[in-house]
């Protein structure tokens, strides 16, 4: 089935630097979806972005979407500590109800 | 509001034995979806509910998992018998009826592990 697939697998940076991930698909979308995975714990929704919007923005987070490269980049400004976790995206297909994960990158901020 | 809750949160149990993973899903939730994660293979989609009604199994692994909604706030997933390749963490998401939004909402999870 449909898989996105992030770039990079793991992300190393210092507090203060941001943080870019990508992530590619391979067929037409209905909206595509990240989420955050910290250590031990759950998936925890961030942000969603539909087939026909393009960029979005939500705190230090900005989502950007090309439909004709199949790909998005979620941008994590301004990087914190705390932001260390696993980011998955996942895709809704058209004509479908459920998602597809990644199998995300690892981001890492040091103090 | 409380979250979608997840029992046990571990689980330890022996080759051949019969597991029993609970989630209760957020409250007018109607959809509610198993999946597996594991390092190997990531995060698999196992089966999904819809209104109590199993709609898509098709993730389900082998006949020795079935999964079960007999009402809107409670549902369970059980291995019978259980495989040391079955050892992972178990997640239970549930969404609220589709809108053009369909977020999903996890639990924290069930890390099983079959000795």
């Amino acid at each position: 089935s449909q898989q996105g697939e992030e770039d990079p697998q793991a992300l190393s940076i210092q507090e203060g630097e941001n943080a870019t991930m990508n992530c590619s698909y391979k067929t037409s979308i209905n909206n595509l979806q990240w989420y955050r995975q910290n250590s031990g714990r759950g998936l925890v929704h961030l942000i969603l972005i539909r087939s026909n919007e393009r960029e979005k923005h939500s705190g230090r987070l900005r989502v950007t979407l090309d439909t004709s490269k199949k790909s998005s980049s979620l941008l994590i400004t301004a990087s914190r500590a705390a932001d260390t976790a696993s980011y998955f995206c996942a895709i809704m297909n058209s004509g479908y109800s459920t998602l597809t994960f990644g199998k995300g990158t690892m981001l890492l901020v040091s103090p | 509001d409380a979250g979608v809750i997840q029992s046990p949160r571990h689980e330890v149990t022996e080759m051949g034995q019969e597991v029993t993973l609970r989630c209760k899903p957020i409250s007018g939730h109607d959809y509610l979806f198993w999946y597996r994660q594991t390092m190997m293979r990531g995060l698999e989609l196992l089966i999904y509910f819809n209104n109590n009604v199993p709609i898509d199994d098709s993730g389900m692994p082998e006949d020795r998992f079935s999964a079960k909604m007999p009402n809107a706030s409670f549902s369970t997933l059980k291995i019978q018998p259980s495989e040391p390749r079955d050892s992972a963490v178990y997640f239970c998401a549930s969404s609220p009826p589709r809108g053009v939004d369909n977020e999903q909402f996890f639990g924290p999870g069930t890390r099983l592990t079959v000795l």
